[in-house]
């Protein structure tokens, strides 16, 4: 029983293009995340959701659209592809942590974008 | 910003070995996490120290926490080739539910 799923896990597109990738969790979290990791592996949030909700939208191009039909996923919408937008991303989710703070983050296996 | 920046940026030791790696973060914080990230998988979580907390251990693993220096380690003991991957310190801060991750080393382990 995977916990945190993407897919796909590869996408291989041109200049232009729009593509999705979708996320799912079967933990019972409360909150969603999108993440980018670069080629040096560092990682930026993207967005977050809580029980559906936006609560957190860093500076991304609005060619990205995050949707949350439910608390259980969330899907990344990207329009007209460019090169820079060649990454890896991750979906993850946590549940909230009495006292505030943030608890662990559980991790898909990632979505590897290259845009030709 | 990066709010973290781990040092070194790469290590390579030999098995049995220890490996130490530190992670500093510039706000103050409600916790900070260490996670582990073999090539092409996704992150996995190893440990959770709190703010009021100085020192953790889980198995080979033992984080320290200096809030005065906005700093932290981690130690992994007696080191094994499965250990090679890059380890990510996450730090926790304020109201927001997010976590702001390091640069990354890349701990590489020789058989």
């Amino acid at each position: 029983d995977t916990a945190v799923s993407q897919t796909p896990k590869y996408l291989v597109t041109q200049m232009g293009n729009d593509k999705s990738i979708k996320c799912e969790q079967n933990l019972g979290h409360d909150t969603m995340y999108w993440y980018k990791q670069d080629s040096k592996k560092f990682l930026k949030i993207m967005f977050s959701y809580n029980n559906k909700e936006l609560i957190i939208n860093e500076t991304v191009p609005n060619r990205f659209s995050p949707k949350s039909p439910d608390k259980a996923h969330l899907n990344l919408h990207i329009n007209s592809l460019e090169l820079g937008d060649s990454a890896v991303y991750f979906c993850a989710s946590s549940q909230a942590r009495s006292g505030g703070g943030t608890g662990e983050l559980f991790f898909g296996e990632g979505s590897r974008l290259t845009v030709l | 910003s990066q709010q973290g920046e781990e040092d070194p940026q790469a290590l390579s030791i030999q098995e049995g070995e220890n490996a130490t790696m530190n992670c500093s973060y510039k706000t103050s914080i409600n916790n900070l996490q260490w996670y582990r990230q073999n090539s092409g998988r996704g992150l996995v979580h190893l440990i959770l120290i709190r703010s009021n907390e100085r020192e953790k251990h889980s198995g080979r693993l033992r984080v320290t926490l200096d809030t005065s220096k906005k700093s932290s380690s981690l130690l992994i003991t007696a080191s094994r080739a499965a250990d090679t991957a890059s380890y990510f310190c996450a730090s926790s801060s304020g109201s927001a539910r997010q976590l702001t991750f390091g640069s990354g080393t890349q701990l590489t382990v020789l058989p």
